[in-house]
């Protein structure tokens, strides 16, 4: 079945880019009508929702983290990654990916990783 | 935005109990609607999608049921390993928005 694994550093220092890599197993990235999404969670905090792209290349990002988020996608690695940018304190959390579609919400996610921004 | 809010803000109940959350979205949502469950320290795990669509070997217990702006997750009868964070989720228009989280214990 398809799984989903987060990577990437665990520590960022501020004013610098995050950047996070999930990488899709079981199944192609291409296949069905899915799209692709970044979640993250701060410690004792809800569930925010950063964005989404599709294998096109289209993407939807959050308004409150627009200026600052960039997602991709590479089929051929059957990867997709974010990259945040001038990152704060305020960006420590817990970050997931995980497959989504208009059918099934978010049906797979990864089991995350906790990215803390400090220097 | 669609905002999509949650009540009650925490739940106590008893084990054998009917549990009721609600999810009020801001403006109508058809039916795309998902109902997350959260265990302490774990994902996120899909619970109902479609609003009343139970998600493949979730316990029968769990139901939800409504559409438009209106929504309520239904627990039948409480099991203990159900003590988590309940969140619900507008999943289609982006962006796409999650409820605040009810936290369920057992009394």
């Amino acid at each position: 079945q398809v799984q989903l694994q987060e990577s990437g550093p665990g520590l960022v220092k501020p004013s610098q880019t995050l950047s996070l890599t999930c990488t899709v197993s079981g199944g192609s990235i291409s296949s069905g009508s899915y799209y692709w999404s970044w979640i993250r969670q701060p410690a004792g905090k809800g569930l925010e929702w950063i964005g989404r792209i599709y294998t096109s290349g289209i993407t939807n990002y959050n308004p409150s983290l627009k200026s600052r988020v960039t997602m991709s996608v590479d089929t051929s690695k059957n990867q997709f990654s974010l990259k945040v940018s001038s990152v704060t304190a305020a960006d420590t959390a817990v970050y997931y990916c995980a497959r989504g579609s208009a059918q099934d919400a978010f049906d797979i996610w990864g089991q995350g990783t906790m990215v803390t921004v400090s220097s | 935005d669609i905002q999509m809010t949650q009540s009650p803000s925490s739940l106590s109940a008893s084990v054998g109990d009917r549990v009721t959350i609600t999810c009020r979205a801001s403006q109508g949502i058809s039916n795309y609607l998902a109902w997350y469950q959260q265990r302490p320290g774990k994902v996120p795990k899909l619970l109902i999608y479609a609003a009343s669509t139970l998600q493949s070997g979730v316990p029968s217990r769990f139901s939800g049921s409504g559409s438009g702006t209106d929504f309520t997750l239904t627990i039948s009868s409480l099991q203990p390993e159900d003590v988590a964070t309940y969140y619900c989720q507008n999943y289609n228009s982006a962006p796409i928005t999650f409820g605040q989280g009810t936290p369920l214990e057992i009394k």
